[in-house]
């Protein structure tokens, strides 16, 4: 198995306060991501890093922003909680691209089950 | 329309039985494709990749048909461990598009 951790793994919290989630890898992957699970809805991507600093932003970003300051963590702030961000959060990493441009695979951490009341 | 559309299911059959369900997607640039399962309340786990016109993997089979946009998963001789949601994911750009998934239920 990829070396992808993820904290918490479970936290409830209230409407309002600020959340962060954390994404570890051991594999010096270059790129991370972030999806939010739903019932019906399949993985959205939140957001995304093709390297240290660089980030940008996937189907539902509103109300998450990010933050890499080194390779292996990758980090998610819900700045100001809200009920509809009630979800399950799963990080992902893969290698680097080929001269080639095939995407690599994706592997996925435990999940994160947030809940917002 | 959804970018990846995949039948919910549920599948429900018998051990020893063939099943199949496709996966359509909308994006003709979509270069790979993948089918990750996922248990209960677990992480997405990688079952096969798909480059190609298709893949083969033990009793695993996956059929790309890029004129038609669908990729299709073959499970033979199903196994009460093939329980699962199969999740189906055409990639661009390092980015994957997740269809909802579809369930398969294999009853003794």
């Amino acid at each position: 198995d990829a070396g992808i951790t993820q904290s918490p793994r479970h936290k409830v919290t209230e409407t309002g306060t600020p959340v962060t989630l954390r994404c570890h890898q051991t594999e010096n992957h270059r790129y991370m991501y972030w999806y939010r699970q739903d019932p019906g809805h399949g993985l959205r991507l939140i957001h995304y890093s093709y390297g240290v600093k660089d980030t940008d932003k996937g189907e539902v970003s509103d109300g998450y922003s990010v933050s890499r300051s080194k390779t292996e963590d990758f980090l998610l702030t819900l700045e100001s909680a809200t009920s509809s961000q009630t979800s399950v959060y799963f990080c992902a990493i893969s290698e680097s691209g080929t001269s080639g441009g095939l995407p690599h695979t994706q592997y996925f951490g435990p999940g994160t089950r947030l809940t917002v009341l | 329309r959804k970018e990846v559309e995949q039948d919910p299911g549920p599948f429900n059959v018998p051990e020893g039985a063939t099943v199949a369900f496709n996966c359509t997607y909308s994006n003709s640039a979509s270069q790979s494709f993948f089918w990750y399962r996922q248990d209960c309340r677990k992480e997405p786990k990688l079952l096969m990749s798909v480059y190609s016109s298709g893949n083969e993997d033990g009793r695993f089979t996956a059929q790309l048909n890029r004129a038609s946009q669908y990729i299709s998963l073959l499970i033979r001789d199903s196994k009460l461990s093939d329980s699962a949601t199969y999740l189906c994911a055409p990639s661009n750009d390092y980015k994957l598009s997740f269809g909802a998934g579809t369930t398969v239920t294999v009853r003794a």
